[in-house]
């Protein structure tokens, strides 16, 4: 089954950095775009970023260019968010979410990671 | 940046229909997808494709999408469908948009 376990989050002053991970097992990672979705405490869920399948693009939201970068090691099965300077207002939980694949309909996400939670705090 | 709309909040008493609208400019041309979030827990899929329902997802739930407005709408609703709701959308490859939620309550 497949399973994408968050790790990384914790608390950080501002204008700090920090790393996330998210462990990918139960499918072929490689063949699959993979993005991060954030979700302050009590808002609704915010996408934050995508990497194509074999890393060859990213994209970010706008809140977020020039300070997130998101990469993939497909070799283990991992990605990853390197989060700098941080802003009170990235406080969140971060969620790894994978995309389905080019034949199972428009892009969406058809399974989630049980987050993990960034709390940006002086 | 391309916007969508969901009410905040809606109830709806046990058994009766619930319906969740998202709107977006011409949101019928595009292709909706909708997520179920409960407290403390992560997103899951309930709808994708406007209509399609994800395996282990019971027939209650569907959706459909014309003009300016895409609905959710779950039948028969029991107190387990408390939860929020999210419509989304891939504008472009570098726009993933989701609505501001709706919260279901049943009463």
């Amino acid at each position: 089954q497949v399973q994408l376990v968050e790790s990384g989050g914790g608390v950080v002053q501002p204008g700090r950095s920090l790393r996330l991970s998210c462990a990918a097992s139960g499918f072929t990672f490689r063949n699959y775009g993979m993005h991060w979705v954030r979700q302050a405490p009590g808002k609704g869920l915010e996408w934050v970023a995508v990497i194509w399948y074999d890393g060859s693009n990213k994209y970010y939201a706008d809140s977020v260019k020039g300070r997130f970068t998101i990469s993939r090691d497909n070799s283990k099965n991992t990605l990853y968010l390197q989060m700098n300077s941080l802003r009170a207002e990235d406080t969140a939980v971060y969620y790894c979410a994978k995309e389905v694949g080019a034949l199972e309909g428009a892009p969406h996400f058809d399974y989630w990671g049980q987050g993990t939670l960034v709390t940006v705090s002086s | 940046s391309y916007v969508l709309t969901q009410p905040p909040s809606v109830s709806v008493a046990p058994g009766q229909t619930a319906r969740i609208t998202c709107g977006g400019n011409n949101i019928g041309g595009k292709t909706v997808h909708w997520y179920q979030q409960k407290p403390g827990q992560a997103p899951v899929l309930v709808v994708y494709d406007d209509s399609d329902r994800p395996s282990g997802i019971p027939e209650r739930f569907s959706g459909s999408n014309s003009g300016n407005t895409a609905t959710l709408t779950i039948s028969r609703v029991e107190a387990g469908d408390e939860a929020d709701y999210y419509c989304q959308v891939c504008y472009s490859a570098s726009d993933w948009v989701f609505g501001g939620g709706t919260k279901l309550t049943v009463l």
